[in-house]
């Protein structure tokens, strides 16, 4: 799990209900990515950060928002208005700023339960 | 929508055999990297081979790229129970939002018995 810490490892919430899920690492890593994980499928990029400060949308932002206070912490708010929160959520950092030309390291990931 | 797709979706062989999982994908990419996931946990990243490259090692992996063909094939040597994972292939993403991600495909799963 690298130097990629999330938590925690298992939330539970209410449907209308905001969540925040943490992020953190010690890697001096620019860049920190949100994904999340359906059963059976693959990684969605939900929203990216390059640098403090700034963020972007990824393929399915809707629903969710992000914060880039400090270079090491990259937390995700699932907010009530994501009509299907309930999944796998999975964080990343890389060294560099193009997320396609350096390799991605993984957080242990966060698995959401919303009833 | 997915930029790699992997071939077969699960795969099941004896420990011992060797293991080939394919991706394809469908824009032009700089590079293709392959990562395994166990159950339940996050990503780890095995092999980025970039598209001036055809070929790369490392250990008992072996990764092909063919950009004509617009695919990348894995194949593990020797495998081992360990090996037990699901693997991912991810190229480049770039949404209507200009984030620069990595778009996964759906995986193979696969199983290696004892």
């Amino acid at each position: 799990d690298g130097g990629i810490t999330q938590s925690p490892k298992y939330l539970f919430r209410k449907e209308g209900q905001n969540v925040t899920l943490s992020c953190e690492q010690n890697l001096n890593h620019d860049a920190m990515y949100w994904y999340r994980q359906d059963p059976g499928q693959g990684l969605r990029l939900i929203y990216y950060s390059q640098i403090v400060n700034d963020f972007q949308k990824g393929d399915i932002a809707e629903g969710y928002s992000v914060s880039r206070e400090k270079k090491e912490s990259f937390p995700l708010t699932v907010t009530s208005a994501q009509k299907n929160p309930t999944a796998f959520y999975l964080c990343a950092s890389s060294i560099g700023t193009s997320g396609t030309s350096y390799e991605q390291y993984f957080g242990p990931g966060t698995r959401l339960t919303v009833t | 929508s997915q930029q790699g797709e992997e071939d077969p979706q699960a795969l099941s062989i004896q420990e011992g055999e060797n293991a080939t999982m394919n991706c394809s994908y469908k824009t032009s990419i700089n590079n293709l990297q392959w990562y395994r996931q166990n159950s339940g946990r996050g990503l780890v990243h095995l092999i980025l081979i970039r598209s001036n490259e055809r070929e790369k090692h490392s250990g008992r992996l072996r990764v092909t790229l063919d950009t004509s063909k617009k695919s990348s094939s894995l194949l593990i040597t020797a495998s081992r129970a360990a090996d037990t994972a699901s693997y991912f292939c991810a190229t480049g993403s770039y949404s209507g939002g200009g984030a620069d991600g990595l778009t996964f495909g759906k995986g193979t799963h696969l199983i290696i018995q004892p």
